[in-house]
């Protein structure tokens, strides 16, 4: 069964340091989306993509945030200078075509220190 | 303003006894309507999903959920409970092509 899958797993960097976390979506969806979840908190909307460019975005997705479809295949979330607050688990999902439910990636793990 | 409801922020049932959780929206339109499941550290895995027609809905691990758009409710129900079910439950909607809007959750635990 297809599944979106999301690299790396758990990842720690300095706070100020640029991370790029990974995506694969599900081959034959349009659809693509980053959410955040930050520790014992409810899952949140970062940002929707399609057809190459964003198509919704919350305000949390600021100006340090970034998103690229750079291939046929991987979905990107940039975060340029990270803080101490952008700790949280980053999902990935996607949908389209005939299918409206979004499927979800198990996530990274990002700690900022 | 759009928003999903999740009254209960903790349960705690029995091993066998029947579960319900609450879930409340708002929103203009009919919603697409979902429940996801998230165990510990893991990532967010699809219970069930209402989109039109029949307002009640079978998912996996035995689970079911009604739709009831005079209660704006979307509640979550199982008849006899497992250990395994012990779990963070998330009730969401989407409008369709875009971004689910989640709930608080609620963390069951399951008493042996």
């Amino acid at each position: 069964e297809p599944e979106v899958t999301q690299t790396p797993s758990h990842q720690v960097t300095q706070m100020g340091q640029e991370v790029i976390l990974r995506c694969v979506p599900i081959s034959n969806h349009l659809y693509f989306y980053w959410y955040r979840q930050i520790l014992g908190q409810k899952v949140e909307f970062l940002v929707s993509f399609y057809n190459n460019e964003i198509s919704e975005k919350s305000e949390i997705f600021d100006d340090q945030f970034s998103v690229e479809r750079p291939d046929g295949s991987n979905f990107t979330l940039k975060i340029r200078s990270t803080k101490l607050e952008d700790s949280a688990m980053y999902f990935c999902a996607s949908n389209g075509g005939q299918e409206k439910t979004q499927y979800f990636g198990p996530g990274t793990r990002l700690l900022v220190l | 303003a759009q928003s999903v409801t999740q009254p209960d922020i903790h349960i705690t049932v029995s091993e066998g006894a029947s579960l319900e959780l609450r879930c409340n929206y708002s929103y203009g339109a009919t919603p697409y309507l979902f429940w996801y499941v998230q165990s510990p550290g893991q990532g967010l895995q699809l219970l069930l999903k209402y989109f039109s027609g029949d307002t009640l809905v079978q998912g996996i691990k035995g689970f079911e959920a009604e739709f009831k758009r005079s209660q704006s409710s979307f509640n979550l129900r199982k008849p006899s409970v497992h250990w395994s079910d012990a779990a963070e439950y998330f009730c969401a909607y989407s409008g369709g092509y875009n971004k689910l809007i989640f709930g608080a959750g609620t963390r069951l635990a399951v008493h042996p």
